[in-house]
């Protein structure tokens, strides 16, 4: 499976400010997700990530607020804009292969003060 | 929005023990993963079942599939006190470009 890798792994950050998570993937994949845990809470996905084109946002996310880019196969960007406590969550990248299989990054766990 | 609900919300057992696990969804899928995930960390994966699929065995996971009922089980038998996690499942629907919807969750508890 492709092993996946996120920076920063945490972060604290005030209000207001913008916080950019990076995934990196160790060989070229078709799809990239990027998908947000707030605490105690299940998965919910922000966005596909796509490839030279804008990323897909799902109802509820947009880019103003979760600009995404996706330069090749194997990178991608989550930028978390104007943060508010609510914004604090983990946010994780997945990939997926061609077996179908979705594998998740380790995450990276962000608190807004 | 959640695709599946997942039964029960927590469960405590004793090393040994099996532990069942169950999800319910809502649509028709193309596939179902389940993932653990321990104290907040990355997701792990277990296993895929496609919708053509009825049961699944990896290790000491086995995994089964109604479509239609439209759920599906976790099994964990023997368990250890390493199994303490929470357990997702999460569909792929049937036209929905591949994406991932996760249920509610179940927080395994095994103890010594």
């Amino acid at each position: 499976s492709a092993v996946i890798s996120q920076k920063p792994s945490r972060d604290i950050c005030q209000r207001g400010t913008s916080l950019t998570i990076q995934c990196q993937v160790d060989s070229q994949v078709t799809m990239m997700f990027w998908y947000r845990q707030q605490p105690g809470q299940s998965l919910t996905l922000i966005a596909t990530a796509n490839q030279g084109s804008e990323a897909t946002y799902e109802s509820g996310f947009v880019i103003d607020k979760f600009p995404i880019s996706r330069p090749n196969l194997t990178f991608s960007t989550l930028t978390v804009s104007n943060m508010s406590p609510e914004d604090s969550s983990i946010y994780l990248c997945s990939v997926l292969e061609l077996s179908e299989t979705q594998y998740f990054g380790p995450g990276t766990r962000l608190l807004v003060l | 929005s959640q695709q599946g609900e997942e039964d029960p919300q927590a469960l405590s057992i004793q090393e040994g023990e099996n532990a069942t696990m169950n999800c319910s969804y809502k649509t028709s899928i193309n596939n179902l993963q389940w993932y653990r995930q321990n104290s907040g960390r990355g997701l792990v994966h277990l296993i895929l079942i496609r919708s053509n699929e009825r049961e699944k065995h990896s290790g000491r996971l086995r995994v089964t599939l109604d479509t239609s009922k439209k759920s599906s089980s976790l099994l964990i038998t023997a368990s250890r006190a390493a199994d303490t996690a929470s357990y997702f499942c999460a569909t792929v629907v049937t036209g929905g470009g591949n994406k991932l919807t996760f249920g509610t969750g179940t927080q395994l508890k095994v103890e010594l």
